[in-house]
């Protein structure tokens, strides 16, 4: 079964600083994998995804998330931190291809201090 | 492009009330999902369709009911409100096949339900 972990449903940075966050997945078929943000107050949108082409993928508003199949990792990481990256991040997988469903994690609510 | 419309945006339900969310797209998705979100667990799928005519359940779908009678559509209903169903209520939607958009789910705003 598909599952999706995030570690920790925190976290904080100043501005500025290196931003990780960190997902971990488990899926028996090699797995599409999604970054969304949540602004708060509004719905999902896509970040970036991992869909089988390069390892290192680049999303919107300068993050980037490497795909390393050895350790079932998709960490989302940016250079620095912008007082407007504060918002909930969730990691998701779904079956490469046909599969409907997408699974989330629990979400990352990222606090960035001036 | 309206993308995926969810209404109402807000509603205050009392126990035992009976009410309806209504999910519209415009991208002739195939696909479409209802997800729940509460504090700290994340979105959990309610139910989903993956075609007109078509239902199917997810992870949490005691107490809610959908249809999806049209390609566009698809509505959550509740029969019969609890405070447990007290959550932000997610439309999602997909297309089919490849492209830049595989996999991509669409989200709606969300609709705030309260039941008191």
């Amino acid at each position: 079964a598909q599952s999706v972990t995030q570690l920790g449903s925190h976290v904080s940075v100043s501005e500025g600083a290196l931003v990780l966050l960190r997902c971990n997945y488990s899926s028996s078929v090699p797995p599409y994998l999604f970054w969304y943000v949540q602004y708060p107050n509004q719905g999902l949108q896509l970040l970036l995804k991992y869909t089988s082409a390069a390892t290192l993928v680049k999303g919107i508003n300068g993050f980037e998330a490497e795909f390393k199949k050895s350790e079932t990792s998709f960490h989302l990481t940016k250079p620095s931190a912008h007082m407007s990256d504060a918002a909930e991040y969730f990691c998701a997988v779904s079956f490469q291809g046909g599969s409907e469903k997408l699974v989330f994690g629990k979400g990352t609510k990222l606090t960035v201090n001036p | 492009n309206a993308g995926v419309t969810q209404t109402p945006k807000f509603r205050v339900l009392k126990t035992g009330q009976s009410m309806t969310l209504l999910c519209a797209q415009d991208m002739n998705h195939e696909y479409m999902y209802w997800y729940r979100q509460d504090p700290g667990m994340g979105l959990r799928l309610i139910h989903y369709s993956v075609g007109e005519g078509t239902t199917a359940k997810g992870e949490v779908p005691d107490g809610y009911n959908v249809s999806r009678l049209k390609k566009q559509n698809f509505l959550l209903g509740l029969e019969s409100a609890a405070p447990s169903q007290t959550s932000v209520y997610f439309c999602a939607s997909k297309g089919l096949g490849t492209g830049p958009n595989t996999g991509e789910l669409f989200f709606g705003e969300g609709s705030r339900l309260t039941v008191l």
